[in-house]
């Protein structure tokens, strides 16, 4: 089965520091990942998609099969970063869209 | 309407009662999803929609709860006899079609079960 896990479930940084957020999956086949972003009372909104390897408000992610992994990375985090990051994985094959989703990384981009 | 929209935004009910949760996609959306976020737990998918039919159905917990989808457009979750492990925010999203790359998210429904 497929399953996201996100090891941090608090991460604190200064502004102009950098930060990553950990991703990891497990999954047998070739998967679709996704970070999406909650900022305080909005909605979950996507943030970016592997497949796009776009640059969004200054994060980018790249996908590693090696290593299962799909950190999200800003090299100068901004206070308006502070949100919840949630990790998302599709499969590819075998019908079903859900989304699968780590358990979140609360972010705190300090002044 | 600009987005996915949910009804009620916020509903307490007591243990043992039914209710009904609604989701009204963004319009000529085919896909649509319902997820729930519990404290501790993430975001966990229920059920999926594409059209009126539910090809996924795996993350529905129990028997409790059931939903559907008419005119390929609003969908209503149902719980009945309602368990405080219940209590969470229900989250739908709707998508283009299946398979298209987002999924865009209502402002969910909290749900408190006394």
């Amino acid at each position: 089965a497929q399953r996201v896990t996100q090891p941090e479930k608090l991460l604190s940084v200064f502004k102009g520091a950098p930060v990553e957020l950990k991703c990891n999956y497990s999954y047998s086949g070739s998967p679709e990942l996704f970070w999406y972003v909650q900022y305080s009372r909005q909605r979950l909104q996507l943030l970016l998609r592997h497949i796009s390897r776009e640059s969004i408000k200054g994060f980018t992610a790249d996908l590693n099969k090696g290593e299962t992994s799909f950190h999200l990375k800003k090299p100068f985090a901004q206070e308006e970063d502070s949100a919840m990051y949630y990790c998302a994985l599709r499969k590819t094959q075998g019908g079903s869209e859900k989304l699968v989703f780590g358990k979140g990384t609360k972010l705190t981009v300090n002044p | 309407g600009a987005g996915v929209s949910q009804s009620p935004s916020n509903k307490v009910t007591e243990k043992g009662k039914d209710v009904e949760l609604r989701c009204d996609p963004i319009s000529g959306h085919t896909a649509l999803y319902w997820y729930r976020q519990s404290l501790g737990q993430g975001l966990e998918f229920l059920i999926y929609f594409q059209g009126n039919s539910a090809p996924d159905k795996s993350g529905l917990p129990s028997d409790r709860f059931s939903a559907e989808r008419t005119g390929g457009s609003v969908s209503t979750l149902t719980i009945q006899r309602t368990q405080q492990e219940d209590s969470a925010v229900y989250l739908c999203a709707s998508s283009l079609q299946a398979g298209a790359n987002e999924q865009f998210f209502g402002p969910g429904t909290r749900l408190t079960v006394l």
